[in-house]
């Protein structure tokens, strides 16, 4: 079965700085990888995906992400956090090749808070 | 504007009483997917469907019900609610079958059960 980990329920950061929000998976085959966030009284809204090569992904809002396979891990990324940026943040997993590879498993959410 | 509509946004009922919860997406994507969220959860797949009449349970299915009778619609039944389904629901879709693509979320529909 396919899991994805998010070990810290929250992160706090200072504006300017940089900031990660990790995350660990686990597929039996290669993965798609996704980091969604969401902001209050909304729905998930895509930032960046990992599909395959560079495993430096850019996405929106300036964040990125590095897949790193033999860590198994994909952990989001922001060179300078900025207080816009406090908001709940999901990381997702989905396994190519196997027989389920139309589902869709969510880690259990990162809130990043970011303070002047 | 491309969108996902759930319908109603928010809802309180009682136990037992049958209920539907909307959503329709006007991007002509293939893919539709029902979770909800729960604190401490994150969010879990209930159902998913890759195209019209073609739908597969995902994590937590049970005391739930789907149809995808037209591609841009995918409501979710409560047929007998019980108050361990109060939560945050949310809607989504994505072109395809899911695969690489990026899903687009609904706004969520809250739904507590008494």
């Amino acid at each position: 079965a396919q899991s994805v980990a998010q070990p810290e329920d929250q992160v706090n950061v200072a504006e300017g700085n940089p900031l990660t929000v990790k995350c660990t998976y686990s597929v039996s085959g290669n993965p798609y990888l996704f980091w969604y966030v969401q902001y209050p009284n909304r729905g998930l809204q895509f930032l960046l995906k990992y599909i395959t090569g560079d495993n430096l992904v850019k996405g929106s809002y300036g964040f990125e992400a590095e897949f790193n396979k033999s860590q198994t891990s994909f952990h989001l990324k922001k060179p300078s956090a900025l207080v816009s940026d406090s908001a709940l943040y999901f990381c997702a997993v989905r396994d190519r090749y196997t027989g389920t590879a139309s589902k869709l498993t969510f880690g259990t959410g990162t809130r990043l808070q970011v303070t002047l | 504007e491309a969108q996902v509509t759930q319908n109603p946004r928010y809802l309180i009922t009682v136990t037992g009483k049958k209920l539907t919860v909307t959503c329709s997406q006007n991007m002509n994507h293939e893919y539709m997917s029902w979770y909800r969220q729960d604190p401490g959860l994150g969010l879990r797949q209930i159902y998913y469907s890759m195209n019209v009449e073609v739908t597969d349970k995902g994590d937590v299915p049970e005391g739930y019900k789907v149809s995808r009778k037209e591609k841009r619609n995918f409501p979710l039944i409560l047929e007998s609610p019980s108050p361990n389904q109060t939560s945050l629901y949310f809607c989504a879709s994505s072109l395809g079958q899911g695969g690489n693509q990026p899903q687009h979320f609904g706004d969520g529909t809250r739904l507590s059960i008494l």
